[in-house]
């Protein structure tokens, strides 16, 4: 079964600790792995995509495929990086993306 | 484009009532997505459409709700008859025809409440 796993429901740390948001994945062939985000009564946008190897806003992701996770890092938290964290993979074949429960991230300055 | 479309963006209903709800995707995309969003359960998918095409509804909780896309350009996810443990919000979204990681763009979500 397609299953998402984000242990945490809410992570809070001081500005300018490092952060990992937690991910794990049960998925049949190789998905896509994504970030949203949702910061305080906005939408739902893309932070990153594992395929993209890219790093936007100070975050990172690696796709570790040995032990199917995908977590999310940052060096240094700050304020403005409160917000909901959702991990999300979907199968190469198909457009369904499917979220995890989400880690609510709270930057305390 | 002004992304995703929803409306209402709040709505508060009765039990028992019926309740529509609206969306237009970006223009161009061919998939389109309803999701629910709660406290308890995180976000789910509920239905989504590829071509107009409802592909997938296996999210869909009961009977009870059943969504509509006539064109490419609008789609309806509608409860009849509500009940309180549908509050919730309520995420549309669109992407152009996947299989190749195109992004998933969000509207800024319906809030419901039902009393």
């Amino acid at each position: 079964a397609q299953r998402v796993t984000q242990p945490e429901k809410l992570l809070s740390v001081f500005k300018g600790a490092p952060v990992e948001l937690k991910c794990n994945y049960s998925y049949s062939g190789s998905p896509e792995l994504f970030w949203y985000v949702q910061y305080s009564r906005q939408r739902l946008q893309l932070l990153l995509r594992h395929i993209s190897r890219e790093s936007i806003k100070g975050f990172t992701a690696d796709l570790n495929k040995g032990e199917t996770s995908f977590h999310l890092k940052k060096p240094f938290a700050q304020e403005e990086d409160s917000a909901m964290y959702y991990c999300a993979p979907r199968s190469y074949n198909t457009d369904k993306l499917i979220f995890g429960t989400g880690t609510r991230l709270q930057v305390f300055p | 484009d002004a992304g995703v479309i929803q409306s209402p963006r709040h709505e508060v209903t009765e039990m028992g009532q019926e309740v529509t709800l609206r969306c237009k995707p970006i223009s161009g995309h061919n998939s389109l997505f309803w999701y629910r969003q709660t406290m308890m359960r995180g976000l789910e998918l509920l239905i989504y459409f590829n071509n107009n095409v409802p592909i997938d509804d296996s999210g869909m909780p009961e009977d009870r709700f059943s969504a509509k896309m006539p064109n490419a350009s609008f789609s309806t996810l509608k409860i009849q008859p509500s009940e309180p443990r549908d509050s919730a919000v309520y995420f549309c979204a669109s992407s152009q025809d996947g299989y190749s990681g195109n992004t998933i763009y969000f509207g800024e979500g319906s809030w419901l409440t039902v009393v």
